[in-house]
């Protein structure tokens, strides 16, 4: 398997612009992630999904922030507008879930999102 | 309170060294911990999970202590490649199938070896 693929790598927008950011997790996974990662927040739990539904939410900072998952092998996390302070890596990651107890969430390679 | 806490560090660790840090928790009822790695511009990699009775994967053991809310990680004969942050992550509590995605993470121990 190729593992959790994220795209892009880097993205380099201007403020006010809307940025879509991908997801394909790993075949056979039911939960996906979407983590933000920064120096000062550290990583921080944005949405999940289970089996495509979205879970839990209540990360996501604030309206300019959405999450859809239309099915199994695909994910985007949209942010219109954007702003200076959006940028920071932004990771999905899937796992099996509690189905195996104590499995890990592998994560994507990460896209560096930087606003202007 | 933060929900879980770790040292910054960085720890600055000779090469074959034996390093060891902690990682506090709030939340009594959580039931499953892990560590994780994360190399400098790289994503996090689980190391290991964390058993009640402690457990042992090389170099690498791990420690959980309930009644303190703390579990440990310590590395032994430290390598350069070594050199990365360590993750703490903690579920939030009972386990249940929409509570089981909303793994707590930590800010991350940096550790450096040095030759």
């Amino acid at each position: 398997d190729a593992g959790v693929i994220q795209s892009p790598r880097h993205e380099v927008t201007e403020m006010g612009q809307e940025v879509t950011l991908r997801c394909k997790p790993i075949s056979g996974h039911d939960y996906l992630f979407w983590y933000r990662q920064t120096m000062m927040r550290g990583l921080e739990l944005l949405i999940y999904f289970n089996n495509n539904v979205p879970i839990d939410d209540s990360g996501m900072p604030e309206d300019r922030f959405s999450a859809k998952m239309p099915n199994a092998s695909f994910s985007t996390l949209k942010i219109q507008p954007s702003e200076p302070r959006d940028s920071a890596v932004y990771f999905c990651a899937s796992s099996q879930g509690p189905r195996n107890w104590g499995t890990e969430a592998f994560f994507g390679q990460g896209t560096r999102l930087t606003v202007v | 309170r933060k929900e879980v806490e770790q040292d910054p560090g960085p720890f600055n660790v000779p090469e074959g060294a034996t390093v060891a840090f902690n990682c506090t928790y709030s939340n009594s009822a959580s039931q499953s911990f892990f560590w994780y790695r994360q190399d400098c511009r790289k994503e996090p990699k689980l190391l290991m999970s964390v058993y009640s009775s402690g457990n042992e994967d090389g170099r690498f053991t791990a420690q959980l202590n309930r009644a303190s809310q703390y579990i440990s990680l310590l590395i032994r004969d430290s390598k350069l490649s070594d050199s990365a942050t360590y993750l703490c992550v903690v579920t939030p509590g009972k386990m249940t199938t929409d509570s089981w995605g909303k793994l707590q993470f930590g800010a991350g121990t940096q550790v450096v070896v040095t030759p």
